[in-house]
């Protein structure tokens, strides 16, 4: 049973920064691509990041480059996204899911997990 | 970016009902477009890929189908189960986006 687990949130100050990780499990995690999306009730559902399976290849989304870096340690399956420059828009349920692809060039999100809080306030 | 537009954004219906809901990108994405089923304080679910493939496990109520431009989720004979918020995304170029979701709710 694929399964992932996310942690790391938590409030944080504007400007700061945060690590969100995703532990993976039921599935050989090196084999396949995984995303970070995130999801605010004004916003809907906005995709952010892209990791490749070997981690060759990174996407990210306009209002996040610069500052998120997704990468991943295959050797402890485990997905991470480092958050800089954090602000008050960056507020939302992030969530890691799994795509059913290597290359993750088209990415469909075939698991995900529970999703953790991320909320930028001083 | 591609957008992605959804309707309805909310619907009612009874149990056995047949239920559509549409979604239209903003320019043609051949068939890399998906459906996710999300219910309330969970995360969402991949219902449909590919356009028309049903994920394993969803029931087979569930269908999609389209190409280009226009897209449709049909729910054959909505169960009481069924009752959440949808959302179509394009898988086609990135970034990848995502509609602005349609709530089924059972009368």
């Amino acid at each position: 049973e694929v399964q992932l687990l996310e942690s790391g949130g938590g409030l944080v100050q504007p400007g700061g920064s945060l690590t969100l990780s995703c532990a993976a499990s039921g599935f050989t995690f090196s084999n396949y691509a995984m995303s970070w999306v995130r999801q605010t009730p004004g916003k809907g559902l906005e995709w952010v990041s892209t990791i490749s399976g070997s981690a060759g290849s990174t996407y990210y989304a306009d209002s996040v480059k610069g500052r998120f870096t997704v990468s991943r340690d295959n050797s402890k399956n485990t997905l991470y996204l480092q958050m800089n420059s954090l602000r008050a828009e960056d507020t939302a349920e992030y969530y890691c899911a799994k795509d059913p692809s290597y290359s993750g060039s088209y990415p469909t999100l075939d698991y995900w997990g529970q999703g953790t809080l991320v909320t930028v306030s001083s | 970016d591609i957008q992605m537009t959804q309707s309805p954004s909310s619907l009612s219906a009874s149990v056995g009902d047949r239920v559509t809901i549409t979604c239209r990108a903003s320019q043609s994405i051949t068939r890399f477009f998906n459906w996710y089923q999300q219910k309330p304080g969970k995360a969402p679910t991949l219902v449909i890929y590919a356009t028309s493939n049903l994920q394993s496990g969803v029931p087979s109520r569930f269908s999609g189908s389209g190409s280009g431009t226009d897209f449709t989720l049909t729910i054959s004979s909505l169960q009481p189960e069924d009752s959440a918020t949808y959302y179509c995304q394009q898988s086609y170029s990135t970034p990848p986006t995502f509609g602005q979701g349609t709530k089924v709710e059972i009368k």
